[in-house]
């Protein structure tokens, strides 16, 4: 089976932009999980979709949006891009969203 | 206090040694552990996964947890240089924290020649 694929793998912005990235989960598996990646906070989970509905959600700004197709694809979306978005940001799929979660790549951004 | 306690290191170790990861928690709801490796400038990759207490041993790794006591560990063996990444322990649980893992901020491992 394919793993979790995440595109872009690099981006770069300048502050104030908007920027959308994409995942498409492993086959069979309809739920996917986003999480930030710094240096200084480590993995913080931004949020699941399951079934193209949001059940979860963490402690980030509204900038931060995201949906997911019927086909369980999902794309994450940041508007009004600050400096302090630059990260790797990482999208993890599962059967159901309680068992195993499997990581794509990641998409690293930065933002100048 | 932050849910998931781990001890970032870094650890250096030399080849052939035993290796001892471990994290605490505070959220007694968590029933889901799992160990994740992460190699520089790529995504986590699983490694081990537990549901609930007790031991599970899979090649030179060894999972464990002790739910009494909010404990989880991993255990290398034989470590090679090729073990050498970041080590991060996640857990969930079922509820309001479905679908989300917690992670701790992860230990820096180096096995060396």
């Amino acid at each position: 089976k394919a793993g979790v694929t995440q595109t872009p793998r690099y981006l770069i912005k300048t502050r104030g932009q908007q920027v959308t990235l994409s995942c498409s989960p492993i086959s069979g598996h309809r739920s996917v999980s986003w999480y930030q990646q710094t240096p200084g906070q480590g993995l913080q989970f931004l949020f699941e979709y399951f079934s193209e509905t949001q059940r979860n959600k963490g402690n980030f700004p509204g900038r931060f949006s995201g949906r997911q197709f019927s086909n369980s694809r999902s794309e994450m979306n940041v508007s009004t891009l600050e400096l302090g978005d630059s990260a790797l940001y990482l999208c993890a799929s599962s059967v159901g969203g309680a068992d195993t979660q499997y990581f794509g790549p990641g998409t690293r951004l930065t933002v100048l | 206090q932050k849910e998931v306690e781990q001890d970032p290191g870094p650890l250096s170790v030399p080849e052939g040694a035993i290796v001892s990861l471990n994290c605490t928690y505070s959220n007694s709801a968590f029933q889901y552990f799992m160990w994740y490796r992460q190699y520089s400038r790529k995504g986590p990759e699983l490694l081990m996964y537990t549901y609930s207490s007790g031991n599970k041993e899979d090649g030179r790794f060894t999972a464990q947890v002790d739910k009494s006591s909010k404990y989880i560990s991993l255990f290398i063996r034989d470590s090679q240089p090729s073990d050498s990444a970041t080590y991060l322990c996640a857990m969930s649980g079922r509820g309001s924290t479905l679908g989300r893992l917690y992670f701790g901020r992860g230990t820096q491992l180096t096995v060396w020649p």
